[in-house]
């Protein structure tokens, strides 16, 4: 079956840094990618990992390992504005089109 | 300005009458897709779309319908509408399957 895993709530510090995984079993892969979605709001891309090995985008970094089906989120230097849910996303066929989400991760920053 | 749109943003409608919910994109994506959102089991597809009067089903297509008639326009059917059919949906449109830009959702209530 196809399957994304990954935490359902992270509590991290204002300025700190936070690693939020996810690990995926499914049919096909593609690629995988991060999204952010803060509450009523729609999903912004963050990230699209095709190969193995580390994204770095500013404050927000990607991991991926094909081989063992997991990836992470790495979030440095939290600001507040950060709380919002991480929404875990793999292409699962080499069209792209079928597009697989985890449950999300509500991260919550405090001060 | 490069952007998914959604009509109806909110909808309240009872058990079996036939309602339309449309998305439009103005960036001349050939893939477009229908997600629907619960708690705790993230976005699920619905159907998704490669081009024009292509269509495919996702993971939970039962008791909807999609046409692809031009390439801007992608709208999601629900002939008969059920309560379990409540849920926020988002429509989303990326240019080969990869990134996805998200509609800003609407939200169905079914009495």
């Amino acid at each position: 079956g196809q399957n994304i895993d990954q935490p359902t709530e992270m509590t991290a510090t204002e300025g700190a840094i936070v690693q939020i995984n996810c690990t995926y079993q499914t049919s096909g892969f593609n690629g995988l990618f991060w999204y952010q979605q803060h509450a009523g709001e729609a999903p912004t891309f963050l990230s699209y990992n095709v190969l193995d090995g580390l994204e770095e985008k500013g404050r927000f970094s990607s991991f991926l390992s094909r081989s063992k089906g997991y990836s992470y989120l790495l979030l440095k230097e939290l600001q507040m504005k950060d709380s919002a849910s991480y929404l875990c996303a793999v292409s699962a066929d080499t069209g792209g089109f079928k597009t697989i989400f985890g449950a999300g991760t509500r991260l919550f920053v405090k001060a | 300005e490069a952007q998914v749109t959604q009509n109806p943003r909110y909808l309240i409608t009872v058990t079996g009458k036939k309602l339309t919910v449309t998305c439009s994109q103005n960036m001349n994506h050939e893939y477009m897709s229908w997600y629907r959102q619960d708690p705790g089991l993230g976005l699920r597809q619905i159907y998704y779309s490669m081009n024009v009067e292509v269509t495919d089903k996702g993971d939970v297509p039962e008791g909807y319908k999609v046409s692809r008639k031009e390439k801007r326009n992608f709208p999601l059917i629900l002939e008969s509408p059920s309560p379990n059919q409540t849920s926020l949906y988002f429509c989303a449109s990326s240019f080969q399957g990869e990134t996805q830009y998200f509609g800003p959702g609407t939200r169905l209530l079914v009495l």
